[in-house]
């Protein structure tokens, strides 16, 4: 799987907008991004992902770069439940694997 | 929808003994995935399976062992349990369909919290 890095904490201030970074340099053009979170004591959940064209759906939008090597997930508004680990995620739809890395933790101070 | 449930929650295990860890589906998915997590750290792949009777190795499979004899099941067996193994294992699972057309959401269970002494 091609590999993603993501920085390994960010801080935000609720109700402001959140930027959180995803670096995918060698991605090749099957490969879908995608993004989960995973809520304290949970288990991961998906948020978004997308191919060449930026998302935008209920939880988040998905800005994609021109290049596809990188890529940001923005919450709009921050809330104190968005506070999670947040992972970027490449998938090839040839294959069946799905591994996360390490993700970004994200803190959100009221 | 029930969607993915792990039993049991919580286990602790005794240096070599076994045990399995359940894991079922009723979205009728073909997809499905063992992971473990240690603490602050992400998750790591175990096995996973592409339909009854498929299954493969992941990233971590060592000391494990899996099997997938109906859609709906997908249990995670440890045979001679290792202080290593201590973690918070989570299945999830998710559609061929849905995977063939760019979507890979996963959907997972809420956990089996592991302790190996």
């Amino acid at each position: 799987d091609a590999k993603t890095t993501q920085p390994n904490s960010m801080e935000s201030n609720e109700e402001e907008p959140v930027h959180l970074p995803c670096n995918h340099s060698t991605i090749s053009g099957t490969d879908y991004i995608h993004w989960y979170r995973q809520l304290p004591s949970q288990g991961p959940e998906y948020v978004i992902h997308g191919l060449t064209s930026n998302v935008n759906n209920r939880m988040a939008s998905l800005a994609i770069a021109e290049d596809r090597k990188s890529s940001t997930l923005i919450l709009h508004r921050a809330t104190l439940r968005d506070a999670a680990v947040y992972y970027c995620i490449l998938r090839d739809t040839s294959g069946s694997r799905l591994t996360f890395g390490e993700g970004t933790q994200l803190t959100v101070n009221p | 929808n029930a969607g993915v449930t792990q039993t049991p929650k919580f286990r602790i295990l005794k240096i070599g003994q076994s045990m399995t860890l359940q894991c079922a589906q009723d979205m009728n998915h073909n997809y499905m995935y063992w992971y473990r997590q240690d603490p602050g750290m992400g998750l790591k792949l175990i096995y996973y399976s592409v339909g009854a009777g498929i299954t493969d190795k992941g990233e971590v499979p060592n000391g494990y062992n899996v099997s997938r004899s109906t859609t709906e099941d997908f249990p995670l067996r440890l045979e001679l349990a290792a202080p290593s193994q201590t973690s918070v294992y989570f299945c999830a699972s998710s559609s061929i369909h849905a995977w063939l057309r760019g979507n890979t959401e996963a959907f997972f269970g809420q956990g089996t919290r592991l302790t190996v002494v």
